[in-house]
């Protein structure tokens, strides 16, 4: 089975600029979550959504952070315009459970780091 | 926000020794804790979710403990290899959270 596919992998940009990340899910995994993993902290939920509703965005920073899961598959997060403080590692993450991965856990994609000069 | 606390933050052994690391949490409205590896470079991997107190599972030499009454786990690892390095992250949902909390991990690194 394929796993949670993340890109671009390494990203670099200036203060005050925009990115867009991409996740694609394992397939019938219906809940996906995005995660921000600052340096020495542990990952921090963003965003979880199931299918293409929003289930939980209370941490979403929604004055820059944008994220959408058209058609309840692959799902995009944006950040614009990004802050030096956002540099950190985003992880995508999907679970078969409807309930916090209690059976199972969740299955993480490999991260997109990204660096704000 | 929940207070999830591992211990230690970091740890180095030599091959063959066995080892532990701590997490810590509220124990009040427990609902489940999940145990992840995360190899550098890598995608984190789920290793266990326990939900019940006194719940010991087992994956290879690795095993992990769970007593939600006081608030804690413990995982360890028998007879470490170098492969084994990584660092290991706990995720309760316990508290007022109704969403898993992690902890900022037990970096482990094993030397040949």
């Amino acid at each position: 089975e394929a796993g949670v596919a993340q890109s671009p992998r390494y990203k670099i940009i200036e203060k005050r600029q925009s990115v867009a990340f991409w996740c694609n899910p394992i397939s019938g995994h219906a809940t996906l979550y995005w995660y921000q993993q600052i340096l020495g902290q542990g990952p921090k939920l963003l965003i979880q959504f199931q299918n293409n509703g929003v289930v939980d965005d209370s941490q979403l920073p929604k004055d820059r952070f944008s994220a959408e899961r058209l058609k309840g598959v692959d799902s995009t997060l944006k950040i614009q315009p990004a802050k030096l403080e956002d540099s950190a590692v985003y992880l995508c993450a999907s679970s078969l459970d409807r309930t916090w991965g209690a059976n199972y856990g969740y299955t993480f994609g490999s991260g997109t780091r990204l660096t704000v000069v | 926000i929940l207070n999830v606390e591992q211990s230690p933050q970091s740890l180095h052994v030599q091959e063959g020794d066995s080892t532990n690391f701590t997490c810590s949490f509220p124990s009040s409205n427990f609902y489940a804790l999940h145990w992840y590896r995360w190899e550098t470079a890598k995608s984190p991997e789920a290793l266990f979710v326990m939900t019940l107190n006194g719940d010991e599972k087992k994956k290879g030499q690795i095993s992990a403990t769970l007593n939600t009454k006081e608030g804690y786990s413990y995982l360890y690892i028998k007879g470490s290899q170098p492969e084994d390095s990584a660092t290991y992250l706990c995720a309760p949902i316990s508290g007022s959270a109704r969403q898993l909390t992690f902890g900022s991990g037990t970096q482990l690194t094993v030397l040949p």
